[in-house]
């Protein structure tokens, strides 16, 4: 079975521009979870999709979006780059029950100059 | 809000030599208790899921345990290849609509020949 899939790996941008990172989860797996991991702050939940719905959101600027397609791959948008930006972006699929049990891929690299 | 505090920060070990690492919580209602692996560059591995106190779990050289305020991550005779980050991450109740999961800031394990 597949993993998770993340795309691309590595980005650099620039300040104020914006990027869109793209998740394909599990086959089978209908909930994508998005998480940023920096050396300070650890890995911090950013939202979470099931059936193209958010369910839940984590305390991000609103220049962070998602959604979530009906075969269920995602993407996530950052507008207005800011230097702070710069982290491992995660994505995790789940099969959406109760279990909860996320998977995650090996991650975009994202760089803000 | 839930916490999860992981210690120690970072972790020596001789190969064949057991210990453990703590992670402890503060959630309402907890859900579930997530330990993953985390090798660098790479996105978490899923270990295990315990669901509630007293639970445990095992694989290979790894058993993890749960308590009402914390979980424990034993490492039994570890290998070089044991080493990495272990991450813990927990998910609470938020009324039966939350699949977020918290996570720790995790424990850097390096298992020396």
């Amino acid at each position: 079975k597949a993993g998770v899939t993340q795309t691309p790996r590595y980005l650099i941008k620039t300040r104020g521009q914006q990027v869109t990172l793209s998740c394909s989860p599990i086959s089978g797996h209908r909930s994508v979870s998005w998480y940023q991991q920096t050396p300070g702050q650890g890995l911090q939940f950013l939202f979470e999709y099931f059936s193209e719905t958010q369910r839940n959101k984590g305390n991000f600027p609103g220049r962070f979006s998602g959604r979530q397609f009906s075969n269920s791959r995602s993407e996530m948008n950052v507008s207005t780059l800011e230097l702070g930006d710069s982290a491992l972006y995660l994505c995790a699929s789940s099969d959406g029950s109760k279990r909860n049990e996320q998977f995650f891929g090996p991650g975009t690299r994202l760089t803000v100059l | 809000e839930d916490q999860v505090t992981q210690s120690p920060e970072a972790l020596r070990l001789q190969e064949g030599e057991s210990s453990s690492l703590n992670c402890s919580y503060t959630v309402s209602g907890l859900r579930g208790l997530f330990w993953y692996r985390q090798d660098p560059g790479k996105g978490p591995e899923f270990l295990f899921t315990l669901y509630s106190a007293g639970e445990e779990k095992e694989k290979e050289r790894l058993k993890a345990t749960l308590t009402k305020k914390e979980s424990f991550l034993h490492i039994t005779a570890p290998k070089p290849e044991d080493s990495a980050t272990y991450l813990c991450a927990v998910q609470g109740g938020g009324g039966g609509s939350n699949y977020k999961l918290t996570f720790g800031k995790g424990t850097l394990l390096t298992v020396n020949p």
